[in-house]
């Protein structure tokens, strides 16, 4: 069955990097676009960014263009998010979800990342 | 990329149906039959549980059905049940090949 099991969330200063992982199995991975998706606290559903099946385009939200890269490894049945420039507005639940022409279909558990001094 | 519009609340008691707004522009939800509707329990993750407008993975109860008029899309939850207390986003494509979600709107079963 299809499984997405994000790692690498934690606490964090301003300012600072974090990257998240995604690993993917039970499906094709590289027949699949890739969304991270981000909820703080208590909050809505904020989609973060998009990675084409094959890694060759990538979109993302304002807020988060130039600090933010979404990539992928198809070899490794894995999806990226490099955080940069932390800020504490990006404290959330990071998922990642699987995308079949705008059908988000499946979803990780999600990871959290805290930003705070 | 403004969050698609969506009440905050809506209530309903057992076995009535209900019905969730969803209101965008002609650069996404208006624009495009890219548009979804996800069911998220607290401390769970999102699921889906309409897509392309109308379509239902299969799995998901036909008590769930969407539609859409102009801008705005719209889920009805028909017998509601208990279970289907919970808070729901609509989201959709956008002109800009990104992804917005709706607000959310928090159903409540009396």
């Amino acid at each position: 069955q299809v499984q997405l099991v994000e790692s690498g969330g934690g606490v964090v200063q301003p300012g600072r990097s974090l990257r998240l992982s995604c690993a993917a199995s039970g499906f094709t991975f590289s027949a699949y676009g890739m969304h991270w998706v981000r909820q703080a606290p208590g909050k809505g559903l904020e989609w973060v960014a998009v990675i084409w099946y094959d890694g060759s385009n990538e979109y993302y939200t304002d807020s988060v263009k130039g600090r933010f890269t979404i990539s992928r490894d198809n070899s490794k049945n894995t999806l990226y998010l490099q955080m940069n420039s932390l800020r504490v507005e990006d404290t959330a639940v990071y998922y990642c979800a699987r995308d079949l022409r705008w059908k988000v279909d499946s979803w990780g558990q999600g990871t959290l990342v805290a930003v705070s001094s | 990329q403004s969050a698609l519009t969506q009440p905050a609340s809506v209530s309903g008691s057992p076995g009535q149906s209900i019905t969730i707004s969803c209101t965008g522009t002609s650069s996404d939800a208006g624009g495009y039959d890219y548009v979804s509707w996800y069911q998220q329990h607290p401390g769970k993750a999102p699921k889906l549980l309409i897509y392309n407008v109308s379509d239902r993975p299969s799995g998901v109860s036909n008590r769930f059905s969407g539609s859409k008029s102009g801008n705005t899309a719209s889920l009805t939850i028909s017998g509601l049940q208990a279970e289907d207390e919970a808070d729901y986003y609509c989201g959709s494509y956008t002109t800009f090949s990104t992804y917005v979600f709706g607000s959310g709107t928090k159903v409540t079963v009396l």
